[in-house]
């Protein structure tokens, strides 16, 4: 039973198409995440709630739109996307912080604009 | 703000032999620090972590690392290496409490040569 699933695993879509990732944990965890993993492997935070209040948003275009309908769900909207979009998007979550805790992450979403 | 630093990006070893991935770290107060390995195709899985205690940190799949203050360091080892062992390595730090942002290092990439 996977912890933290995304879906879909691969999404490939032509530049200013409007796009969105799922994220679900069944792990009762009350914080989750967004994050971007470019092609050099860099990792960087983009949004974090907790119980469905945002806490943390990153200088991320206003292009991407996190939503959380509840504090075991957290999807990303991306509108008009563009070819500097592409890379990994990883879910993750943590009970409390997760610079205390640690991070579960999910599989991720490998995104590929063309 | 915090930093880290891995200075290795690449780092080839012989099966069965040992192996220490180096993680510097940079900040202006007490934090909290983590190692993650990433399997390719997969989401980042937490090694091990370091709050406070014992400088010596087991983690999971026979890893350690030991934190030194004086030295910003948080070294990750394993006395013999496996070829499953073959994977990106992400340390992270962390200024802990609330919701402080977790920082990762730009990874190091184990390779196990059989």
């Amino acid at each position: 039973d996977t912890a933290v699933s995304q879906t879909p695993k691969y999404l490939v879509t032509q530049m200013g198409n409007d796009k969105s990732i799922k994220c679900e944990q069944n792990l009762g965890h009350d914080t989750m995440y967004w994050y971007k993993q470019d092609s050099k492997k860099f990792l960087k935070i983009m949004f974090s709630y907790n119980n469905k209040e945002l806490i943390i948003n990153e200088t991320v275009p206003n292009r991407f739109s996190p939503k959380s309908p509840d504090k075991a769900h957290l999807n990303l909207h991306i509108n008009s996307l563009e070819l500097g979009d592409s890379a990994v998007y990883f879910c993750a979550s943590s009970q409390g912080t997760g610079g205390v805790y640690g991070y579960t992450f999910g599989s991720g979403t490998r995104l590929t604009v063309v | 703000a915090q930093s880290v630093t891995q200075l290795d990006s690449q780092v080839p070893v012989f099966e069965e032999a040992p192996v220490e991935l180096r993680c510097n770290y940079s900040s202006s107060v007490s934090v909290y620090l983590f190692w993650y390995v990433q399997y390719p195709n997969q989401g980042l899985q937490l090694l091990l972590k370091y709050l406070s205690g014992s400088t010596l940190v087991k983690g999971i799949n026979g890893f350690e690392a030991e934190f030194n203050k004086s030295q910003t360091s948080f070294h990750l080892r394993k006395p013999s290496v496996h070829i499953s062992d073959t994977a990106e390595y992400f340390c992270a730090v962390s200024e802990g409490g609330g919701y402080q942002k977790v920082t990762f290092g730009t990874g190091t990439k184990l390779q196990v040569i059989p």
